[in-house]
């Protein structure tokens, strides 16, 4: 299965975002989604995992949910920060593989 | 956490072997992935290793093109190239896949540069 996800998204500081991640094939919910953050120059860092659960240290203006409906992720960001301008990726992964969707650069403008 | 070695520039038609060093768990009980990052682009799962019995999976783009390989009485993980080319230009990350799929931790990211 492939993890679409748009290119760029821009948004002013303040306001809330929200990040799809389209899963080609199979059910979205047969496989935990997790979001990465990625600044330039740095390591992935989770931001979600497990479709909707956040790490410690991360601020709960980051969430996730999944609809079925659509088969798709969702990363939402409130409360906009210039320090969340990076790049996002989704990821699931079934028993064989992991797939990330191509990312989307969020650009806090 | 995850360490992986330093940073390598390489030769077209070079061979290299990099590596990921797991503390803190138990390395052979979780399955270790390597994911490569072109310069510019997104993340790409190249493959992973069960350092337990060292079974190893490849994505279909990376099958044939590198060997995964781990000796887990060191806790460390390798990812092996044969020949490079140019293209072969890239950050490489190793990361430990949880149980649930996600992946974490990651390493620090080795920087390959193969360039004559």
């Amino acid at each position: 299965f492939m993890l679409t996800q748009s290119h760029s998204v821009s948004e002013s500081p303040g306001k809330t975002v929200t990040i799809s991640c389209t899963r080609s094939s199979g059910n979205i919910a047969k496989n935990y989604v997790q979001w990465y953050q990625q600044r330039p120059g740095s390591v992935p860092t989770t931001v979600i995992y497990d479709d909707d659960q956040r790490p410690s240290g991360v601020p709960d203006r980051f969430s996730g949910s999944i609809d079925s409906s659509s088969n798709s992720a969702s990363l939402t960001i409130s409360g906009l920060r210039t320090e969340d301008e990076a790049d996002y990726y989704c990821q699931s992964a079934d028993t064989s593989t992991v797939v990330f969707g191509g990312g989307t650069k969020l650009t806090v403008l | 956490q995850l360490v992986q070695s330093g940073a390598e520039v390489k030769k077209p038609g070079e061979s290299l072997k990099i590596s990921c060093k797991g503390s803190g768990y138990s390395f052979a009980t979780f399955w270790l992935g390597w994911v490569r990052q072109m310069p510019g682009k997104g993340l790409e799962w190249m493959g992973s290793i069960y350092p337990g019995d060292s079974d190893t999976t490849y994505s279909p783009s990376f099958q044939g093109q590198v060997t995964i390989s781990a000796d887990k009485s060191i806790s460390t993980a390798y990812l092996q190239w044969n020949s490079l080319k140019a293209s072969d230009t890239a950050v490489y990350y190793c990361a430990r896949r949880t149980a649930t799929g996600s992946l974490d931790p990651w390493g620090q990211g080795t920087l390959v540069t193969v360039s004559s």
